[in-house]
């Protein structure tokens, strides 16, 4: 069974600053990996996802995320962060033919000005 | 499309009554996930359904939980009796075919128990 790993409960950053999430899964094969976010008071939107190809995906609102299979790791990365992306972080890996994802934990992302 | 549809938004109901929340998948979509989340337990998935039928309901916390899909475009779940315990965000989610296109989200049910 496939596990996602968000070691980081809690990141502050200064608006301006760049910024990196990390993100660990454990599956056997190549999974499906996705990053989510929620605003509070709100669902989770997608940012980006990856099941193929090029390993930097892009995303909305800046975002890019790198699949790196040695490390097995899909860390997130922003070059400059704005007070708006204050929201908690969802990353997901799903597996094969099966509908469901797994999420991990989540990180909280605080920016101050 | 107007996206995953949830309703109501917000809920308060006093213990020990019945609660029925609701969604409405992406027209096309044959994955439905109800998902709970907290402030402790973060977010938890609790049932899905793929093509109106449930395949994995191990989530459910206890009987007093229930999901019905009677057809494609439209899922309830339903606490019976409720207790202040069950006071969260209730989302579904839905998606089409396998895991490769994500999940699409509706706004949450936030629900009150007092």
């Amino acid at each position: 069974a496939q596990s996602v790993t968000q070691p980081d409960i809690h990141i502050t950053v200064s608006e301006g600053a760049s910024l990196e999430l990390r993100c660990n899964y454990s599956y056997g094969a190549t999974p499906y990996l996705f990053w989510y976010v929620q605003s509070p008071g709100q669902g989770l939107q997608l940012l980006l996802k990856y099941f193929s190809g090029d390993t930097l995906v892009q995303g909305i609102k800046g975002f890019e995320a790198e699949f790196k299979r040695s490390q097995s790791s899909f860390n997130l990365r922003k070059p400059s962060v704005h007070w708006s992306d204050a929201a908690e972080y969802f990353c997901a890996v799903g597996a094969g033919s099966y509908g469901k994802l797994t999420f991990g934990q989540g990180t909280i992302l605080t920016v101050h000005p | 499309d107007a996206g995953v549809i949830q309703s109501p938004r917000h809920e308060v109901t006093e213990m020990g009554q019945e609660v029925t929340l609701r969604c409405k998948p992406i027209s096309g979509h044959d994955y439905l996930f109800w998902y709970r989340q907290t402030m402790m337990r973060g977010l938890e998935l609790l049932i899905y359904f793929n093509n109106n039928v449930p395949i994995d309901d191990s989530g459910m916390p206890e009987d007093r939980f229930s999901a019905k899909m009677p057809n494609a475009s439209f899922s309830t779940l339903k606490i019976q009796p409720s207790e202040p315990r069950d006071s969260a965000v209730y989302f579904c989610a839905s998606s089409f075919r396998d895991s490769k296109n994500g999940y699409t989200f509706g706004s949450g049910t936030r629900l009150t128990v007092v």
